[in-house]
């Protein structure tokens, strides 16, 4: 299976922050990385699909780059609700596999 | 509006049985793949198993492979999880999530998956 490894796990940050996180993978994935926004009690929430497209709906404060194993999530500039947990996703290959997660807190 | 609600959890013991359900409904059921994603107390997110829209392509995660069936009735726009000789490391929150794709499948793997709808969640506690 393709291991996905996020940093940093935790994050403390203020509002008005660029906040970036990494996500990598153990083999290439070409663009095959989703991004997802999780709060607490609540289901995670597509934000990013193929490594760079935002999904409708999402503030474009939200962007993502990169490929083959190396990825990036960007907020460029933290609001309030944002706080929460971040996971990436690969679907290069089921078994698709999640990232541990980055937990984004004031 | 588009929606996922599951249903079928609960409290059972080690080695017993459940079935978990997803009906769907504000979208062209047939269309798309669904997924099981689940979520132990605390832990990060572990995606189950995938169902391809026509239920000709179907994965599992190593962990309930074997154990686990996932399978589809689209007359009735509802997705399944059977889970077979249950153990305590299921015990998590169960999602149902839609794939915006079919998905797109070779011999060997499916590839190019997201899950843009999630339902709330049924939660499956296994405990004696």
């Amino acid at each position: 299976d393709i291991q996905m490894t996020q940093s940093p796990s935790s994050l403390s940050a203020s509002v008005g922050d660029r906040v970036t996180v990494t996500c990598r993978a153990s083999q290439t994935i070409s663009s095959y990385l989703n991004w997802y926004q999780q709060k607490p009690g609540k289901a995670p929430k597509l934000l990013i699909y193929a490594a760079s497209n935002l999904q409708s709906g999402v503030p474009s404060r939200f962007s993502g780059s990169g490929s083959g194993t190396d990825f990036t999530l960007t907020i460029s500039s933290l609001q309030p609700e944002d706080f929460a947990s971040y996971y990436c996703q690969q679907s290069y290959l089921t078994v698709y596999t999640f990232g541990q997660g980055t937990k984004l807190e004031i | 509006q588009v929606q996922l609600v599951e249903s079928g959890g609960g409290v059972v013991q080690p080695g017993t049985s459940l079935r978990l359900s997803c009906a769907a409904s504000g979208f062209t059921f047939n269309h798309f793949g669904m997924h099981w994603v689940r979520q132990a107390p605390g832990k990060g997110l572990e995606w189950v198993a995938l169902i391809s829209y026509d239920g000709s392509n179907i994965y599992y995660s190593d962990s309930v492979k074997g154990r686990f069936t996932i399978s589809r009735d689209n007359s009735r726009s509802t997705v399944y999880l059977q889970m077979n000789s249950l153990r305590g490391d299921d015990t998590a929150l169960y999602f149902c999530a839609k794939d915006p794709t079919g998905p797109r499948c070779s011999t060997y793997s499916c590839y190019g998956s997201a899950f843009d709808i999630w339902g709330q969640g049924t939660m499956v506690t296994v405990s004696s």
